[in-house]
């Protein structure tokens, strides 16, 4: 059973960089097929996904984030992680991470695992 | 990208089957079999229900069914019960994204 933990500061300041980590279990990051994906849920609301790695190293952003995210990979450890930069209140969102799967397409459509989700406030 | 349109609360008494639509376009839901739905109770993660339109993952309920016409996907909760009570979200693949998230919807079971 593949597992997902976020992991990081649950305060963070603003103008600062969000850095959050997702250690997987039961898997590994190495393996092709997946998608290893961030996706925020800001409070009350719905899910935005934030972008994926594949185990090349591939990225791929959400166009509204693209300029201030950056998502790697550390298979030595087996997680990967995201770092999103100049952070705002609108920022403030619970952080899940995400395997993705992509069959039929070279990028992810479905999740099937998820972590339990980590809450991050930007905050002074 | 646009979100996916869903209803913001639909509702039904146990026993009861319901369905909760999910409307794109031709571009995404319309264009695409890779619809998947998610569950969510509060304070807990997403847990994926349905995939590529109608696929179930192991150990989920034959009671959850997904389908589509055009560019409307829809999920269906057949039998219903109280723990069924939970946010379900809809998502499409789209090239340009490489997904689009419905906005939620709200079921209650009566």
């Amino acid at each position: 059973q593949v597992q997902l933990q976020e992991s990081g500061p649950g305060l963070v300041k603003p103008s600062q960089t969000l850095s959050l980590t997702c250690t997987v279990s039961g898997g590994s990051v190495s393996s092709g097929g997946y998608y290893w994906t961030w996706i925020r849920q800001h409070p009350g609301k719905g899910l935005e996904w934030i972008g994926y790695i594949y185990y090349t190293e591939s990225t791929s952003y959400n166009p509204s984030l693209k300029s201030r995210v950056a998502i790697s990979v550390d298979t030595s450890k087996n997680q990967f992680s995201l770092k999103l930069s100049s952070v705002t209140a609108a920022d403030t969102a619970v952080y899940y991470c995400a395997r993705g799967g992509g069959g039929v397409t070279r990028a992810p459509y479905y999740f099937e695992y998820w972590g339990q989700g980590t809450l991050v406030t930007v905050s002074s | 990208q646009s979100a996916l349109t869903q209803p913001a609360s639909v509702s039904g008494s146990p026993g009861q089957s319901i369905t909760i639509s999910c409307t794109g376009t031709s571009s995404d839901v319309g264009s695409y079999n890779l619809v998947s739905w998610y569950q969510q109770h509060p304070g807990k993660a997403p847990k994926l229900m349905i995939y590529e339109v109608t696929k179930r993952p192991s150990g989920v309920s034959n009671r959850f069914s997904g389908s589509k016409s055009g560019n409307t996907a829809s999920l269906t909760i057949s039998g219903l019960q109280a723990e069924d009570e939970a946010d379900y979200y809809c998502c499409s693949y789209v090239a340009s994204s490489p997904v689009v998230f419905g906005g939620g919807t709200k079921l209650t079971v009566l």
